[in-house]
């Protein structure tokens, strides 16, 4: 699986749109950007995931740019519950895929009243 | 459905004592996954299953962890003699489908004094 480079903090002002930058220029064409959070002190929580489209729920939206090299995760209206680390994952997904989610160390969103 | 399910959700041991973690994934879940979360490694797959069977075990440390799933409703990890590093978050996290999206359970936080 691809690796992916995030900011490891970043802050937003609640009420805002949370923007969280991901680059993975070493995708491959195959592999899906997949987004986890993990609440202090709970497990990981599945956001979203895309290929090439943009994709969105009632969770967040995911924007892939063109060249699949980086994508950014966008949370509308930030909440204080939003404060979470964020992963970025990329991996194959359909029948090749090992089912291995690789975390790396995430962002560190704080978001402030 | 109650999501994933871990007990105990705290363990303290001493050195050298046997500790067995619990897992009971969502049913009709195939895969089975078990993580471990420390402060310098961050999240790391351990093993993970596919109906019940071992599929990659790359990542159990050594040879004092071991893992078993003798049905499709539950799954230990044990770890046998316990040491100060394996102090740590454990998680176990299931799915439908490879590529699809994994339900964490709690975890567990185990310390060996």
């Amino acid at each position: 699986d691809a690796k992916t480079t995030q900011p490891p903090s970043m802050d937003c002002a609640e009420g805002r749109a949370a923007n969280l930058p991901c680059n993975h220029s070493t995708i491959s064409g195959n592999e899906y950007v997949y987004w986890y959070r993990q609440i202090h002190s709970q497990g990981p929580q599945y956001i979203i995931h895309g290929l090439k489209n943009n994709e969105t729920n009632e969770m967040a939206s995911l924007i892939i740019t063109e060249d699949r090299k980086s994508s950014t995760l966008i949370l509308p209206h930030a909440t204080l519950r939003d404060t979470a680390v964020y992963y970025c994952i990329v991996r194959v997904a359909g029948s090749s895929n090992t089912g291995k989610l690789i975390f790396g160390q995430g962002t560190t969103l704080q978001v402030k009243p | 459905d109650a999501g994933v399910i871990q007990s105990p959700r705290h363990e303290v041991t001493e050195m050298g004592q046997e500790v067995t973690l619990r897992c009971k994934p969502i049913s009709g879940h195939d895969y089975l996954f078990w993580y471990r979360q420390t402060m310098m490694r961050g999240l790391e797959l351990l093993i993970y299953f596919n109906n019940n069977v071992p599929i990659d075990d790359s990542g159990m440390p050594e040879d004092r962890f071991s893992a078993k799933m003798p049905n499709a409703s539950f799954s230990t990890l044990k770890i046998q003699p316990s040491e100060p590093r394996d102090s740590a978050v454990y998680f176990c996290a299931s799915s439908e489908l490879p590529g699809g999206e994994q339900f964490f359970g709690p975890g567990t936080r185990l310390t060996v004094l």
